[in-house]
C-alpha cells in the first residue's frame, strides 16, 4: 500500500481556519486521497475524498498538489467539535482502507 | 437514517473464554468490514465481505478469529479461546460498493465498535 506521511499533531484555535498536511511522494494514478477522522469514543468518519481536482463538501476543502504528491484537508472555521484524529489514506482498486497514526488536532477555545 | 449498529458496546469477558461480537450495517450496503483498535494505536484492517464472493481474511490476526455474514446483512465476529492480547476497540463499517472498479469512491461508514476487555 502506498503510504502517507501526516504530523503527529496540530493545533488551532476555535473559529480560525485549520491546515492539515498530508504527504503521500509514492502515490499512483490510479490513487484516491481520502480524508476520515476519528472523534474521542468513536468510529472513524468519513470527510472527503479527491482525486486531481480540489473538492469541497460540507465538511471541508480538499486541496491536491498539481503533482498530487501532497494534500491539504482545510477546515474554514474550527470548533472545539472538530477536535479528532485525521486520516489521510491512499485507495487504489484494493478496498480495504489502510490507516496510519494520523493527525491529532486540538482545538482551543 | 440508522447507521452502522454494533454489539454489545461493551463486553468484559475472562481469559480463555470465547466471544461474539455482532454488527448491523447500513440497509443496501453490500460491503462490510472489521477492524480493531488497540488503545492509542491505529485501525487494523481484519476482515471484509463483499457480497456473495468470498471473504477477504487476510488480517485476521489468528485461527482463533472467524466471523461470518448471514444472508448478506448482519455480521458476526467470534473470538475463541481469548487472550489479554485480544482487547481492543472492535469496529464494524459497511459501504454501498456496486461494484469492484467503484469500491475505492465509496465512503466507508463506521459504527462506534465494540470495547473488549479480556481480564
Amino acid at each position: 500500500d502506498a503510504k502517507t506521511t501526516q504530523p503527529n499533531s496540530m493545533e488551532s484555535n476555535e473559529e480560525e481556519p485549520v491546515h492539515l498536511p498530508c504527504n503521500h511522494s509514492t502515490i499512483s494514478g490510479t490513487d484516491y486521497i481520502h480524508w476520515y477522522r476519528q472523534l474521542p469514543s468513536q468510529g472513524p468518519e468519513y470527510v472527503i475524498h479527491g482525486l486531481t481536482s480540489n473538492v469541497n463538501n460540507r465538511m471541508a476543502s480538499l486541496a491536491i498538489a498539481e503533482d498530487r504528491k501532497s494534500s491539504t484537508l482545510i477546515l474554514h472555521r474550527a470548533t472545539l467539535r472538530d477536535a479528532a484524529v485525521y486520516y489521510c489514506i491512499l485507495r487504489d482498486e484494493w478496498v480495504k482502507l489502510v490507516f496510519g497514526a494520523g493527525t491529532i488536532l486540538r482545538v482551543k477555545s | 437514517g440508522a447507521g452502522v449498529s454494533q454489539s454489545p458496546s461493551n463486553k468484559v469477558t475472562e481469559k480463555g473464554k470465547d466471544v461474539e461480537l455482532r454488527c448491523d450495517p447500513i440497509s443496501g450496503h453490500t460491503a462490510l468490514y472489521w477492524y480493531r483498535q488497540s488503545l492509542g494505536q491505529g485501525l487494523e484492517f481484519l476482515i471484509y465481505f463483499q457480497g456473495n464472493s468470498a471473504p477477504d481474511k487476510s488480517g485476521l490476526p489468528s485461527d482463533r478469529f472467524s466471523a461470518e455474514r448471514t444472508g448478506g446483512s448482519v455480521s458476526t465476529l467470534t473470538i475463541q479461546r481469548t487472550q489479554q492480547e485480544d482487547s481492543a476497540v472492535y469496529l464494524c463499517a459497511s459501504s454501498s460498493t456496486g461494484t469492484q472498479a467503484l469500491s475505492y469512491n465509496s465512503p466507508l461508514h463506521f459504527g462506534n465498535g465494540t470495547r473488549l476487555t479480556v481480564t
